[in-house]
């Protein structure tokens, strides 16, 4: 059983471009979550998601960043017109259908974004 | 609104001493509490889960104990190895929530 999967592992993309990570869920897991890791500090939740629904999106900046996780394939955070302050590592974490972390919560490997 | 804080930010050991990680929340309507291994430029290990009415949970030499009403949590590490050493991080899941919040983790060196 394959855990949760990301990539890219590592993204650089230059000012105003777009930047696109997925994220693959544990086999049997149906809820997505995301979070941020800015250099120096902890983890902050940005988003959690089940197929085809956003259930709370109230970590997420209100411009530019958007994510979805469709009924088919990977969930997929999505950052336009990135600048400087977007770089980070981006953390996906998946849980099974009661929709809680009230077991071991797994996290990907990360994706490590860089602006230039 | 939960707060984590993880003291000290930083520490430096040689092999063989004990390690004692401190985490704290301000909430203590918590349901569980975890703690994590990450290593520089990698994803976050899962070390240990404690729930809520555990007092503390083992794995191998390590020890995390659980004081929910003092809103404390203690990670031990027996005898370290430079193979422990790490960032470490705290991460409280609260009561009717999905959402973890994290402290901003206690880097480790471990010197042989």
């Amino acid at each position: 059983n394959a855990g949760v999967m990301q990539n890219p592992r590592h993204l650089v993309r230059r000012r105003g471009q777009e930047a696109r990570l997925r994220c693959s869920p544990m086999k049997g897991h149906s809820h997505v979550y995301w979070y941020r890791q800015l250099p120096e500090e902890g983890l902050k939740f940005m988003v959690y998601l089940q197929k085809e629904n956003i259930i709370d999106e109230s970590g997420m900046p209100k411009e530019r960043f958007s994510a979805e996780f469709p009924k088919e394939g990977p969930s997929i955070l999505r950052i336009q017109q990135v600048v400087r302050g977007d770089s980070a590592a981006y953390f996906c974490a998946s849980s099974p259908q009661t929709g809680t972390l009230n077991t071991e919560a797994f996290f990907g490997q990360g994706t490590r974004l860089t602006v230039v | 609104k939960q707060e984590v804080t993880q003291i000290p930010a930083a520490l430096s050991v040689p092999e063989g001493e004990n390690l004692v990680l401190n985490c704290s929340f301000t909430d203590s309507a918590i349901y569980n509490l975890q703690w994590f291994r990450q290593d520089p430029g990698k994803g976050l290990t899962s070390l240990l889960l404690i729930q809520s009415s555990q007092r503390e949970q083992t794995s191998g030499r390590l020890n995390a104990s659980l004081d929910k009403s003092s809103g404390r949590s203690t990670l031990y590490i027996a005898a370290s190895q430079p193979g422990d050493s790490a960032t470490y991080l705290c991460a409280v899941l609260r009561s009717n929530d999905y959402k973890l919040s994290f402290g901003a983790g206690t880097t480790v060196t471990v010197r042989a």
